[in-house]
């Protein structure tokens, strides 16, 4: 069965540290894996990943994916209160001629204190 | 301004009372989606569609239907609504059928069942 496993579930930390994230997957038919954050509201995008190795960058948010391991990280340097959200991983699905569904990990809730 | 919107965004009702949830999109994509959002189970694939009258079973189809008689609106029903249907949902858009598996997802709609 496929799976998309996160860690940590929950974690809380202060104004200015910097926290990584974890997602590993178990997938048949891997071609992406995507990041999303979730405020009180729907997930909005922030990476697909598709090689190992490359990072994908976006201001204080950097992202990994190691296809020879099967896992991908989040980091977020020097989190602010805004940075406080579920994190969410998830990888498509593939049969056919496209894209079903998208499998999710449960998500990290992330915490920053001031 | 390219959007998903969903109808209503609340919504309580009693066990047995028919409900059609709706969701609409105006970025012309193929495949569109309903996901339900749970504590501690994360976002689950309900149905999907490829395209007009193309739709398919995701991971958790049992008490729901869809139809998708035209491309940019895809309904979500709920024959015999029960409690444990009491959820979050969430439709989402991606254009084409196979690539990048990027969703767009509409606001949300918190659904109660007393």
């Amino acid at each position: 069965e496929d799976k998309v496993v996160q860690s940590p579930l929950s974690l809380v930390v202060h104004e200015g540290d910097t926290v990584t994230l974890n997602c590993s997957y178990e997938v048949t038919n891997f071609r992406s894996l995507l990041w999303y954050k979730q405020e009180k509201k729907a997930p909005t995008f922030l990476f697909m990943l598709t090689s190992s190795g490359i990072e994908k960058k976006s201001g204080r948010l950097s992202s990994i994916l190691d296809k020879k391991e099967l896992f991908s990280i989040l980091n977020i340097t020097a989190t602010q209160t805004g940075d406080s959200a579920i994190y969410l991983c998830a990888v498509p699905m593939y049969s056919g001629g496209g894209a079903d569904g998208l499998t999710f990990g449960k998500g990290t809730h992330l915490i920053i204190q001031p | 301004e390219a959007q998903v919107t969903q109808n209503p965004r609340y919504l309580i009702t009693v066990t047995g009372k028919k409900l059609t949830v709706t969701c609409s999109q105006n970025m012309n994509h193929e495949y569109m989606s309903w996901y339900r959002q749970d504590p501690g189970l994360g976002l689950r694939q309900i149905y999907y569609s490829m395209n007009v009258e193309v739709t398919d079973k995701g991971d958790v189809p049992e008490g729901y239907k869809v139809s998708r008689k035209e491309k940019r609106n895809f309904p979500l029903i709920l024959e015999s609504p029960s409690p444990n249907q009491t959820s979050l949902y969430f439709c989402a858009t991606r254009k084409g059928l196979a690539g990048s598996g990027e969703q767009y997802f509409g606001p949300g709609t918190r659904l109660t069942v007393t």
